[in-house]
C-alpha cells in the first residue's frame, strides 16, 4: 500500500524567504502526486499535481514541486513566501490508476513571520 | 460553477448523540468521496460512491458510520452514536471519473467536535 511522509510538522519562515516543504512517498509504480493547501477556514485547494513527463511542475500561487524518483520525493518550493501563504500543506499520492482516491501525509503547518 | 459544498461547517454534539453531515458535489460528478482527519493525523479515505452505489467503503471505521447517496446527487454521512474519537474534520470530494488523471475537488470540510 502506498504511504506519504511529511517529516516537518511545523515550519516558520520570514516573509520574502524561500520555502521548501518535504514529501516522501512509498509506491510501487509511477505515482500520481499532489500538493494541497488548507488556509484557515477554507477547504483543501489543489496547488499542483504530477502525473508524468517533466519532473518540475508549476502550480498556482507561485509554487513548484520537483518529482525525484530516485529519492521518492516530491518537495514543494516557493522562492519568496508571502504572509498569505501561512496555511497547512498536504502532500498526497493517488491509488493505482486513479488521481481521485488519495493517501495523504500528516501535513506541514507553515507560519510566516513579518 | 459551484464547488463541493458541505453542511454544516461546524458541529458540536455530546457523546451518544447522532450527527448527520451533508455533501453536495459538483454538478455532474458521479464520483463522491468522504475523507476524515482526526487531530494531528493524516487525512484518511473513508469511502467512495459512484452515483448512488458504494464502490469502496474500506476506510469506514465501524458500523456507527452510515453513508448514503440517494439518487446519486448529494450524500450524507451519519454518525450514530457519536463517540469522542469521532471528533475531527470530515471532507467530501467529487470527481467526474474514477480512473486516470481526473483529480478530485474538495469541500471546505465539516469540523465535528464530540464532547
Amino acid at each position: 500500500a502506498q504511504s506519504v511522509t511529511q517529516p516537518d510538522i511545523h515550519i516558520t519562515v520570514s516573509e520574502g524567504a524561500s520555502l521548501e516543504l518535504r514529501c516522501n512517498y512509498s509506491y510501487g509504480a509511477t505515482p500520481y502526486l499532489f500538493w494541497y493547501v488548507q488556509s484557515p477556514g477554507q477547504g483543501l485547494q489543489l496547488l499542483l499535481k504530477y502525473f508524468s513527463g517533466d519532473t518540475l511542475v508549476q502550480g498556482i500561487k507561485g509554487f513548484e514541486a520537483e518529482f525525484k524518483r530516485s529519492q521518492s520525493s516530491f518537495n514543494l518550493r516557493k522562492p519568496s513566501v508571502h504572509w498569505s501563504d501561512a496555511a497547512e500543506y498536504f502532500c498526497a499520492v493517488g491509488a493505482t490508476g486513479t488521481a481521485s482516491k488519495l493517501t495523504f501525509g500528516t501535513g506541514t503547518r507553515l507560519q510566516v513571520t513579518l | 460553477e459551484a464547488g463541493v459544498t458541505q453542511f454544516p461547517s461546524h458541529s458540536v454534539i455530546e457523546k451518544g448523540q447522532t450527527v448527520t453531515l451533508r455533501c453536495d458535489p459538483i454538478s455532474g460528478h458521479d464520483n463522491l468521496y468522504w475523507y476524515r482527519r482526526v487531530m494531528g493525523k493524516e487525512i484518511k479515505f473513508l469511502l467512495h460512491f459512484v452515483k448512488e452505489s458504494k464502490q469502496d467503503e474500506s476506510g469506514m471505521p465501524n458500523n456507527r458510520f452510515l453513508a448514503e447517496r440517494t439518487g446519486g446527487t448529494y450524500s450524507t454521512l451519519k454518525v450514530q452514536p457519536a463517540e469522542l474519537e469521532d471528533s475531527g474534520v470530515y471532507f467530501c470530494a467529487s470527481s467526474q471519473r474514477w480512473s486516470g488523471r481526473t483529480e478530485a475537488f474538495f469541500g471546505q470540510g465539516t469540523r465535528l467536535t464530540v464532547v
